[in-house]
């Protein structure tokens, strides 16, 4: 079984600060791990993703995550914030075995705010 | 990049009535389809895996007389409330993969509905 938790439902922080956005998971088996922004009214778009190899993963609009293993996490981060990035922010796991992509565990969201 | 249509974006019926929703793939053959429903500040959860030509899997808790999906093309899949209830307003959203790995999965921009 497999279960993404997203500490904080809203998180604020100044434009130019720093953005964390803070994943932890369970799996039974190795796991894929992905971020995904959705903006009001919008579908999901894929920010990042993790699959295999390097565990600092580097993705769209300045954001990287880094897969720890020891620690069950998948953190999102952001040096400089922009006012662009307010959205909510998605955590998910899908089982790495063959034919099990796409079936996506999403965590419980977290909306970033943006103050100028 | 790949595109998936989703319409209507929003719908609004009448107790008793069934909503089609449809979700299209526009510049691939997507070999399954997902649909997903998001409560008000919650997450997404999974609803029903869709493989094109054969039935689809649901999850655990959703009843698949009240929630039909239909998978006939590699472009199309649908999914009809059938009997809508108030209960069954949510946010609807499909994403497609188009092979069996699992890093190509877009999303669709949701579908909105509103049972009076």
């Amino acid at each position: 079984a497999q279960s993404v938790t997203q500490l904080g439902s809203h998180v604020s922080v100044s434009e130019g600060a720093l953005v964390l956005l803070r994943c932890n998971y369970s799996s039974s088996v190795p796991p894929y791990l992905f971020w995904y922004v959705q903006y009001p009214n919008q579908g999901l778009q894929l920010l990042l993703k993790y699959t295999t190899g390097a565990t600092l993963v580097k993705g769209i609009n300045g954001f990287e995550a880094e897969f720890k293993k020891s620690e069950t996490s998948f953190h999102l981060t952001k040096p400089s914030a922009h006012m662009s990035d307010a959205a909510e922010y998605f955590c998910a796991v899908s089982p790495m075995i063959y034919n099990q992509g796409g079936k996506l565990i999403f965590g419980q969201g977290t909306e970033l705010s943006v103050k100028p | 990049g790949a595109v998936v249509s989703q319409h209507p974006s929003w719908v609004i019926c009448k107790s008793g009535t069934s909503v089609k929703i449809e979700c299209r793939s526009l510049d691939f053959q997507a070999t399954t389809m997902f649909w997903y429903r998001q409560f008000p500040k919650q997450s997404l959860m999974l609803m029903a895996t869709s493989n094109e030509g054969s039935k689809a899997t649901y999850e655990q808790g959703v009843e698949k007389d009240k929630f039909l999906i239909n998978h006939a093309s590699l472009t199309l899949s649908t999914l009809t409330v059938t009997s809508a209830h108030p209960e069954d307003s949510s946010f609807y959203i499909c994403s497609a993969r188009e092979d069996l790995r699992n890093e190509k999965l877009f999303f669709g921009s949701g579908t909105q509905l509103s049972v009076l």
